[in-house]
């Protein structure tokens, strides 16, 4: 069954502490792994798609990477500003299918 | 106007009446959805359209009825909804099988 796992489900962090956030995932031949930032009340803005293992993309204080189990959003010197819900989906049979999503909070 | 409209952005409707929500996107994607989002909850895909034809119905009570007169513009009709229907409701548009592209929402209170 295609699934999509993220870790931590919430994560505070100090402005200037970097982290990571995960997403595990199981599908059937991998067609592309999108990651969106959710503000409350409002629609998911994309952020990045990857499409093969090793890839990696970056904006701003972003980083995406992409193994054959699981993508990384590596979030290097947070500020406030990027504190927001970070949600992963992947191409699963013939739709999209969404983790729960990581809240993360900036403190200044 | 650029990328996925959605109105109205805020809803109160009771049990009985009968509302539409409006989406419009100007990527000329063919492909256009319907989610809902609850608290706590992952998204959850309603329909689906390629090309202005239904390719998906993600067993969702007859009360939400979808329309897409065009590729650019998807409805969703409401009646008699029940207070476990309040939920933020997000339109999205794609070309294919690539990125999504979302809508702000529009947030549904069912009393």
């Amino acid at each position: 069954e295609d699934q999509v796992t993220q870790s931590p489900e919430a994560l505070r962090l100090q402005e200037g502490e970097s982290s990571s956030l995960n997403c595990s995932y199981t599908v059937s031949g991998l067609r592309g792994l999108f990651w969106y930032r959710q503000d409350p009340g409002k629609g998911p803005e994309f952020l990045f798609t990857l499409y093969s293992a090793g890839e990696e993309k970056e904006k701003e204080r972003l980083k995406a990477t992409l193994t054959k189990k699981e993508s990384f959003l590596h979030i290097t010197a947070p500020k406030p500003e990027d504190s927001a819900t970070y949600l992963c989906a992947v191409w699963g049979t013939g739709k999209l299918i969404f983790g729960q999503g990581t809240t993360l909070q900036v403190k200044p | 106007e650029t990328g996925v409209t959605q109105t109205p952005r805020h809803l109160v409707m009771g049990m009985t009446n009968k509302k539409s929500l409006k989406c419009e996107q100007h990527l000329g994607h063919n492909a256009m959805y319907w989610y809902k989002q609850s608290a706590k909850k992952p998204l959850e895909l309603m329909f689906v359209y390629n090309f202005k034809e239904q390719t998906e119905n993600n067993s969702v009570p007859s009360r939400f009825s979808p329309e897409c007169p065009n590729s650019s513009h998807l409805f969703l009709h409401l009646h008699t909804l029940q207070p476990e229907d309040s939920a933020l409701y997000l339109c999205a548009s794609s070309q294919a099988t690539d990125t999504q592209y979302f809508g702000p929402g529009t947030r549904l209170t069912v009393l």
